[in-house]
């Protein structure tokens, strides 16, 4: 397994202003995931983070609006862009460790309101 | 035609019931399969991975059924602490890469 923290675990934001948040693990991942997880719903995956590489986006999510770096193997950052109160959402993080089969482990998430 | 079907729930079942969930998906290339729980406003943890052979962890058992496409998890002698959504999850295989899949969750709900 793996030891994923996120910052911030939580945020009010403004419509129209932007918010970073940061994941930090405790070993070198080469797979790292963003997910959106909205009020009630499952997880749906916003990009795959890949050291190295430009971020993969899932249909229905654009670089634009949800900038992504990876600098090393041991943190990624997302970024929600000119926000709006549809934003509102549970941001999380996870990795795929190394010799894991495809298993992920998940950050606490970011809990975002945008007013 | 979701990807990842689940059975909707919620169910709420005594302590010590035997409960079972059921989740089917639609790509028959799909490579590995998981059950995840998530407990309220927490993030999902992983519970077991479904091998084709089943596999059982305590009392828990999750069962791969490829031909018919779904995948089982069934929990013995129901805890509180079992309270939680189950997440089923399906590793699909795509036109050039692999994309995780997560279903709705079933909530389970168990009552003194």
């Amino acid at each position: 397994s793996a030891v994923i923290s996120q910052k911030p675990s939580r945020d009010i934001c403004q419509r129209g202003t932007s918010l970073t948040i940061q994941c930090q693990v405790d070993s070198q991942v080469t797979m790292m995931f963003w997910y959106r997880q909205q009020p009630g719903q499952s997880l749906t995956l916003i990009a795959t983070a890949n050291q190295g590489s430009e971020a993969t986006y899932e249909s229905g999510f654009v670089i634009d609006k949800f900038p992504i770096s990876r600098p090393n193997l041991t943190f990624s950052t997302l970024t929600v862009s000119n926000m709006s109160p549809e934003d509102s959402s549970i941001y999380l993080c996870s990795v795929e460790p190394r010799g894991s089969y495809n298993e992920q482990f998940f950050g606490p998430g970011t809990r975002l309101t945008v007013l | 035609r979701k990807e990842v079907e689940q059975d909707p729930g919620p169910f709420n079942v005594p302590e010590g019931a035997t409960v079972a969930f059921n989740c089917t998906y639609s790509n028959s290339a799909s490579q590995s399969f998981f059950w995840y729980r998530q407990d309220c406003r927490k993030e999902p943890k992983l519970l077991m991975s479904v091998y084709s052979s089943g596999n059982e962890d305590g009392r828990f058992t999750a069962q791969l059924n490829r031909a018919s496409q779904y995948i089982s998890l069934l929990i013995r002698d129901s805890k509180l602490s079992d309270s939680a959504t189950y997440l089923c999850v399906v590793n699909m295989w795509g036109s050039s890469a692999s994309k995780i899949i997560f279903g709705s969750g079933t909530r389970l709900s168990i009552r003194p």
